[in-house]
């Protein structure tokens, strides 16, 4: 069945450095892959997301390129800030059953 | 702006109290669903509608039901809460395409206490 493995937190960094939060993913065909957002008692934010290979998706200076040879979705800012500080999870939808397969988050904070 | 709107944020319950959750959809979109979170857990899905048409994933409790009056609205019903189904209940909707790969937009969630 599908699977995603996602980078195992609790992710600590400086305001301003460089952030990679690994994904992983195993699914029939070519899933759609989604990165959520979930700041602390809020529910999830969609992120970004690409439909197929070699897409990129971006939003709020977050990148993430759908990479099929490598079955990877990686999470990439050049520069976080404190309000960054949140948990990300990383999902696919292969449309075979109408259902979200999550990551099991990756908790992150930014110091100042 | 068009959006997922669960009600209330917060709701504190008495254990073997039915309670139920509301969301509401100005989406237009025919799918809904409904997560349970745990704390520093991912949501898990407990049951979803296309439609009016019921879908409930296996390892769902009999304990938790849904009801779908009209495409906006959706409810969640416990009907004898427990203290491990103290959680956040997020509410999300997709469009519907047919076979087709979707992205689900959620709800800010309801956080149940069980007392």
């Amino acid at each position: 069945g599908d699977s995603v493995t996602q980078m195992e937190g609790p992710v600590t960094l400086s305001e301003e450095a460089f952030l990679t939060i690994n994904c992983t993913y195993t699914a029939t065909g070519y899933p759609s892959l989604f990165w959520y957002v979930q700041y602390p008692g809020e529910g999830l934010q969609l992120l970004l997301k690409a439909t197929k290979a070699d897409d990129k998706g971006s939003n709020k200076g977050f990148e993430a390129t759908y990479r099929k040879e490598t079955t990877s979705f990686h999470l990439e800012k050049g520069s976080v800030q404190v309000s960054d500080s949140a948990v990300y999870f990383c999902a696919l939808d292969s449309g075979s059953a109408r259902q979200l397969t999550f990551g099991s988050g990756t908790q992150l904070t930014v110091l100042p | 702006d068009a959006m997922v709107i669960q009600n209330p944020r917060y709701q504190v319950t008495q254990f073997g109290k039915p309670v139920t959750l509301s969301c509401s959809q100005t989406l237009n979109h025919n799918v809904m669903y409904w997560y349970q979170q745990k704390s520093s857990q991912a949501p898990k899905l407990l049951f979803h509608y296309y439609d009016k048409d019921f879908n409930n994933e296996a390892d769902t409790p009999d304990n938790f039901q849904s009801r779908r009056p009209n495409t906006s609205f959706c409810f969640l019903d416990i009907r004898s809460p427990g203290l491990g189904d103290a959680a956040m209940y997020l509410c999300a909707t997709s469009r519907g395409q047919r076979g087709g790969q979707e992205t689900q937009y959620f709800g800010p969630g309801t956080r149940l206490l069980v007392l």
